[in-house]
């Protein structure tokens, strides 16, 4: 167990909808990471925080997405007028407390389908 | 931009062979690298950390090692089990990204 949970761990949703998605990391994680991952690739970056800073968002990232950490603790990843395109597990990382010496801890995932 | 690779894409071994998988990375500028193990459907479990100061580090049957300067990383596992079949990813840790890159790892079979 990583410590980090992330909810639904499955939504099936019809094109147009709009989902979101949360990830808990444990409070030592003050950075928490966004991944995406396709079936037989590897997870592709998002974005990240530090504490509650959005410090990068990937050029993955359309205006459909947006990312949230308030308070610096749970994360959300929203994404607007979903498209086919997006059917991927979205993968949350924490990492804490020291940045640049810590493992990634990865949550389950939420496994996104697009009908 | 970090680039990594992992060969072979798929391996398929006999129970009980020791057997190494590859990873090179573009970038050497990292601070660490992790190998992770992720099941189908699952989440990725952390394997090992290597911290770019150390060159081995070894968990079990499993031995990592580095060589930073080359891009180049290798996973050892001894004595393999059918249990250990999964997909395997190695992840360098860039701090002037302050991220890691994944490569699209390795699948691994065991048979008993």
């Amino acid at each position: 167990d990583t410590g980090v949970s992330q909810d639904p761990r499955h939504k099936i949703t019809k094109r147009g909808q709009n989902v979101t998605f949360r990830c808990d990391p444990i409070s030592e994680h003050n950075r928490l990471y966004w991944y995406r991952q396709t079936l037989g690739q590897g997870p592709e970056f998002l974005t990240y925080f530090q504490n509650e800073a959005q410090l990068e968002k990937s050029r993955l990232l359309s205006d459909r997405f947006s990312a949230e950490r308030p308070k610096g603790s749970f994360s959300t990843l929203e994404i607007q007028r979903t498209e086919q395109g997006d059917s991927a597990m979205y993968l949350c990382a924490g990492q804490g407390p020291h940045a640049n010496t810590g493992e990634l801890f990865f949550g389950e995932g939420s496994r996104l389908t697009v009908l | 931009k970090q680039e990594v690779t992992q060969i072979p894409a798929a391996l398929s071994v006999p129970e009980g062979e020791n057997l190494v998988l590859n990873c090179s990375f573009t970038d050497s500028a990292i601070y660490n690298l992790q190998w992770f193990r992720q099941d189908p459907g699952k989440g990725l479990t952390s394997l090992l950390l290597i911290q770019s100061s150390q060159r081995e580090q070894t968990s079990g049957r499993l031995n990592a090692s580095l060589d930073k300067s080359s891009g180049r990383s290798t996973l050892y596992i001894a004595a393999s089990q059918p249990g250990d079949s999964a997909t395997y990813l190695c992840a360098p840790y860039n701090t002037n990204a302050g991220k890691s890159t994944f490569g699209d790892g390795t699948t691994l079979t065991v048979k008993p």
